[in-house]
């Protein structure tokens, strides 16, 4: 299937810094990333969807000043966590659109950890 | 109401036992229906992918949609303690929207 990295896997950060999450499409161009945050043992909640070129839409209740999106090119998206803070600590997760007619599919990266201490 | 139903187990079977996990939904308006498998700590794999209704297979992993009764299953023949994992439901309307995820079923299987 199609891969999608995500990069750092684990992160570390104090209180008050900001943190940049990379999403990458390897082999194929994603015109569409989403990224969702995951607490532990509970499901994927959508947190906005990216797309190339435009400015990403945020889900109700996300502060969009506060994880910031960028989708520059059709291979990378980005999520800055700005001002983080402990109760921003958490799995996020992005995934990349693969357009393919009647088939579109969506494949997820290996997730990136955030702890803010 | 949720708009996807699933049931978070966790589910527990003897290994070589078959299991079966469900979802239902409310919109009419789902069109892809996706099965991902989550281990502990790590992002979703996509299992299964089926479009519409109707069933598809794939080595022990059989994918069922019966959009009338809004229901989607997924099987797991002969069961392996490799196969303890999160289970997610997932579907969308298409176009370039986002996936509705169900709330994941925990499965463990027992040697």
């Amino acid at each position: 299937g199609a891969v999608v990295s995500q990069h750092p896997s684990r992160v570390i950060c104090k209180s008050g810094t900001s943190v940049k999450i990379e999403c990458r499409s390897l082999d194929f161009q994603a015109t569409t990333m989403f990224w969702y945050r995951q607490f532990p043992k509970q499901s994927l909640m959508l947190m906005a969807t990216s797309n190339e070129g435009s400015k990403a839409t945020y889900e109700q209740g996300v502060e969009k000043d506060k994880f910031l999106i960028n989708h520059a090119s059709l291979t990378l998206s980005t999520l800055t966590v700005t001002s983080a803070h402990p109760e921003d600590s958490s799995f996020y997760i992005c995934s990349a659109l693969l357009l393919k007619g009647s088939a579109d599919t969506i494949y997820f990266g290996e997730g990136s950890w955030l702890t803010v201490v | 109401q949720k708009e996807v139903e699933q049931d978070p187990g966790p589910l527990s079977v003897p290994e070589g036992a078959i299991v079966s996990l469900n979802c239902t939904y409310s919109n009419s308006a789902f069109q892809y229906f996706m099965w991902y498998r989550q281990y502990s700590r790590k992002g979703p794999e996509l299992l299964m992918y089926t479009y519409s209704s109707g069933n598809k297979e794939d080595g022990r992993f059989t994918a069922q949609v019966d959009k009338s009764s809004k229901y989607i299953s997924l099987f797991i023949r002969d069961s392996q303690p490799s196969d303890s994992a999160t289970y997610l439901c997932a579907m969308s309307a298409g176009g370039r929207r986002a996936l509705t995820f169900g709330s994941g079923t925990r499965l463990q299987v027992q040697p």
